[in-house]
């Protein structure tokens, strides 16, 4: 399985844009990148998913480069409730027990 | 109203006793995830079961138990095996296969369980 490595933390203000880098260097051809937020004690919500170029949605945006090693998740003019930890997961839906592994995630801290 | 439901939110045992948590999901998913947070930490898995009547051990399944006989449900038993069983449970349930890779993985509300 594809191992991520992301920042243990980040700290930004009201208003910026915050990008989060997440590296998968053994990404599969077959996988796809997701990005999870978490608020302390509740589950982790999808936010946004690739699988090359750039995916973009109504809260966030995915740029992935063409080898694919490395992706970024942008969150755009983030607020207060943006605080939280974001965990970066690369997997394969066909592949037989579909494990996901989450590792420890990038707690965001939105300052005012 | 769809999603996945998770009791008790907040679940106390003695040391030694058997605990059960539920998780229900009426999304009409194949796959269901048990996965144990401790505090700070990530998520790990424990289990997860892709078809009823059949489950695979996760990472972390020792002192853990579960059963899947319909779709909608994936009971986790915690036993008295599981050495720091204090933690927070989350379950989670998603599609499986097609052509298109959409495994969105929906996340229950989470049962803590603290053992006193």
């Amino acid at each position: 399985l594809a191992k991520t490595t992301q920042p243990i933390s980040m700290d930004s203000y009201e208003g910026q844009e915050v990008n989060i880098t997440c590296s998968h260097n053994n990404i599969a051809t077959n996988d796809y990148i997701t990005w999870y937020q978490q608020f302390p004690s509740q589950g982790p919500r999808f936010i946004i998913q690739g699988y090359k170029t750039k995916v973009t949605n109504e809260v966030a945006s995915l740029f992935i480069p063409a080898d694919r090693k490395s992706s970024t998740l942008s969150l755009p003019r983030v607020s207060l409730s943006d605080t939280a930890v974001y965990y970066c997961l690369v997997g394969d839906n066909n592949n037989a027990g579909n494990m996901l592994t989450f590792g420890g995630g990038t707690r965001l801290m939105v300052k005012p | 109203d769809g999603g996945i439901t998770q009791s008790p939110k907040y679940l106390f045992r003695k040391e030694g006793q058997n605990v059960t948590l539920s998780c229900e999901q009426n999304l009409n998913h194949d796959a269901m995830y048990w996965y144990r947070q401790d505090p700070g930490q990530g998520l790990r898995l424990i289990y997860y079961s892709q078809i009823v009547n059949d489950f695979q051990k996760g990472d972390i399944a020792e002192g853990y138990s579960v059963s899947r006989e319909k779709k909608e449900s994936f009971p986790l038993t915690v036993t008295s095996a599981q050495k720091n069983p204090t933690a927070f449970y989350l379950c989670a349930s998603s599609h499986i296969g097609g052509p298109v890779f959409t495994d969105t993985q929906y996340f229950g509300p989470g049962t803590r369980l603290t053992v006193l």
